[in-house]
């Protein structure tokens, strides 16, 4: 069964540190892993795509790491800031055109 | 460019009323998605269509009916609105992947619906 898993279902930081959120996936075949972010009351917003064959992709603070082989992305957001609290939603696209998304990691920066 | 644009952004329905939900993208995107969103869920693909006057299901069909007249709009019906279709409705866009240069998902602000 194509699935998506996210961990941990919630998260809260302090302002300024770093924290890493994790992915792993059952999706077959596999065609290309998203990181979205989800503010609330907003639709989500595109951070990353990654193929099999690229193993990190950044976006400013946002860093996105792929292992296919064991088939886990991870997502490493550096230096917190209060705009960062958001929910951060992992997608994995099967080849057809189809996605599977994450529940999300809901992730609260404090100051 | 105003992206996706979804209206209306919040209503609230009878059980057994109709309603459209209507969704406008200025970015000539051929692809166009549907999902809803249920607390402690995923994204759920309700319906989608890849280009003008076409369409297809996707994981939670039932209920809905979609139509895509024009390229920037995708139309979302609900022909008779039961308790279950309670949810936060959103519509995304996207252009065709082409060769290893996968395209991201727009997606609207949604729109939140509760049927009583």
């Amino acid at each position: 069964k194509n699935q998506v898993e996210q961990s941990p279902q919630s998260l809260i930081i302090l302002e300024g540190k770093n924290c890493t959120l994790q992915c792993n996936y059952t999706v077959s075949p596999f065609s290309n892993l998203r990181w979205y972010k989800q503010d609330t009351g907003r639709g989500p917003v595109s951070l990353t795509i990654m193929t099999f064959s690229e193993n990190t992709k950044s976006n400013g603070r946002y860093t996105a790491t792929l292992d296919a082989d064991t088939k886990q992305s991870s997502l490493h957001i550096t230096a917190s800031q209060l705009s960062d609290s958001a929910s951060y939603i992992c997608v994995v696209s099967a080849y057809g055109n189809q996605f599977y998304f994450g529940t999300g990691t809901s992730l609260t920066v404090i100051p | 460019n105003a992206g996706v644009t979804q209206t209306p952004k919040f209503r609230v329905l009878k059980t057994g009323q109709s309603m459209t939900l209507l969704c406008a993208q200025d970015m000539n995107h051929e692809y166009m998605y549907w999902y809803r969103q249920d607390p402690g869920m995923g994204l759920r693909l309700i319906h989608y269509s890849v280009g003008e006057g076409t369409t297809a299901k996707g994981e939670v069909p039932d209920g809905y009916n979609v139509s895509r007249l024009k390229k920037q709009n995708f139309l979302l019906g609900l022909e008779s609105a039961a308790p279950s279709q309670t949810s936060v409705y959103f519509c995304a866009s996207s252009f065709l992947a082409s060769g290893q240069s996968y395209q991201p998902q727009h997606f609207g602000d949604g729109t939140r619906l509760s049927i009583l």
